[in-house]
């Protein structure tokens, strides 16, 4: 057990729907890394967020969204959904931000666009 | 995005030593070496990282060459629970420490 905790586990919804993801990061890790990884294919980075404030930005498209509360839970938020964006999609935390601080990863949502 | 280069796939037979090569030959001097593993689905798993010197601890070794353009893990006694996707990571300072997952090696271990 990773400390990382992401519900739901499981999520199945029609095209043009939107959802959100939610993670709690392991206690005491400020920052919070999202990653989607669609079938068969590799981890693709999408935003970090330290503390509340986003600190870098990957690959998310503009359907997505992100956001870390107070308390240091993050939200994805997926709207307008298509098909292709059916995927596995992992939520990471870290207690600082620096090269020398390892991540842990949740065990995913897997979300289905039907 | 990924700074590194690793085989698709290997091999190695239960209860021998699995040995899994990384090339980063533009890595920068701050930057760490990491490795994670993922089996099936589940959410990447971290082994080990480092910067410079050799690491060891209780899942892993990593040996980093001297020149720092090469790695590799070391599983000393692979189980078919060590079947997985192994990735090797640069974290790359210039875009802010980010973990970029390439491709990895698929390890099989065998009975």
């Amino acid at each position: 057990d990773s400390g990382v905790t992401q519900t739901p586990k499981h999520l199945i919804t029609a095209t043009g729907q939107r959802v959100t993801l939610r993670c709690s990061p392991r206690s005491g890790d400020l920052s919070v890394y999202w990653y989607q990884q669609s079938l068969d294919q590799g981890l693709q980075f999408l935003i970090q967020y330290y503390n509340g404030e986003e600190r870098a930005k990957g690959n998310i498209l503009e359907r997505f969204s992100a956001q870390q509360f107070p308390d240091l839970h993050s939200e994805l938020n997926l709207s307008s959904l298509e098909l292709g964006d059916s995927a596995l999609y992992f939520c990471a935390s870290s207690s600082q931000q620096g090269g020398n601080t390892e991540a842990f990863f949740g065990q995913g949502t897997r979300l289905t666009v039907v | 995005d990924a700074k590194t280069t690793q085989p698709p796939s290997m091999d190695c037979a239960e209860g021998r030593a699995a040995n899994l090569p990384c090339n980063h030959s533009t890595i920068s001097g701050n930057e760490y070496v990491y490795w994670y593993r993922q089996i099936h689905s589940q959410g990447p798993q971290y082994i080990i990282h480092g910067l410079k010197n050799n690491e060891t601890n209780e899942m892993a070794s990593l040996i980093i060459t001297e020149d720092r353009k090469s790695s590799t893990l070391i599983l000393p006694h692979a189980t078919l629970r060590d079947t997985a996707v192994y990735y090797c990571i640069v974290r790359v300072r210039d875009t802010g420490n980010q973990f970029y997952f390439g491709t990895g090696t698929s390890l099989t271990v065998i009975p």
